[in-house]
């Protein structure tokens, strides 16, 4: 596609509840990376894949938070039992090759989670 | 682990003014390179210039450039003949420049820019 897609948009849910966002990188690109940005603060990493092996999953807040990618392409970040705290703008971003000097992310628009 | 700091929550200035925007962070690595980002309302990640740590000179885009002073661990923007349409979060951002350490982007908390017109 023309740029890295996500869904839903928004999403609301019930505490408790789970939910799976979406993310549909840049065709072809190597590295998917999925971010949380809370209200009014900077984006904070949560985990990135090269291909289809999760490289970092170190900032994954706890184990009710998962992603997956398992065919290299589309991801999905899950969060399990869902709370109030985790409300919050998850953003995904793409690049087209693992690291290099003038590599460019890529992000899409976001998923605004709300949970009530 | 390394931190980015902004440390002015909001700046405003004038249309076709000059403003600075501050940005320090903390590392212990030689490698890296840094990032502003613009988050203008509907929350798009702009990239707007970036800076290799090896490289002395400043960066400079159109009407955006950098000061960047590898010593004292800063990295300003400076934004010329502001416009209205620069109104948005700015955000700063550091990555390693390790090769096995993919693309991972530590940010600060954003500063909020205010245009008067």
């Amino acid at each position: 596609g023309a740029g890295v897609s996500q869904s839903p948009r928004y999403k609301v849910t019930k505490r408790g509840q789970d939910v799976a966002l979406r993310c549909d990188p840049i065709s072809g690109h190597v590295s998917l990376y999925w971010y949380r940005q809370a209200l009014g603060q900077g984006p904070e990493f949560l985990t990135y894949f090269n291909y289809e092996a999760q490289q970092d999953k170190s900032g994954l807040p706890n184990d009710r938070f998962s992603a997956e990618r398992p065919e290299g392409s589309i991801s999905t970040l899950t969060i399990q039992r869902t709370e109030q705290r985790d409300s919050a703008m998850y953003r995904c971003a793409s690049s087209h090759t693992r690291q290099g000097l003038n590599e460019k992310l890529f992000f899409g628009s976001g998923t605004q989670l709300s949970v009530l | 682990a390394q931190t980015v700091t902004q440390s002015q929550p909001e700046m405003s200035v004038q249309e076709a003014e000059t403003v600075t925007l501050s940005c320090t962070y903390d590392t212990s690595e030689s490698d890296y390179y840094l990032f502003w980002y613009k988050q203008p309302p509907s929350r798009q990640m702009i990239l707007v210039i970036r800076q290799e740590a090896y490289k002395q000179q400043n960066a400079t885009e159109n009407r955006f450039s950098v000061n960047f002073q590898k010593a004292a661990k800063s990295f300003s923007l400076k934004i010329s003949d502001s416009q209205l349409g620069d109104a948005a979060m700015y955000f700063c951002a550091y990555r390693t420049g390790h090769n096995n350490a993919g693309n991972m982007l530590t940010f600060g908390g954003g500063t909020r820019l205010m245009v008067k017109p």
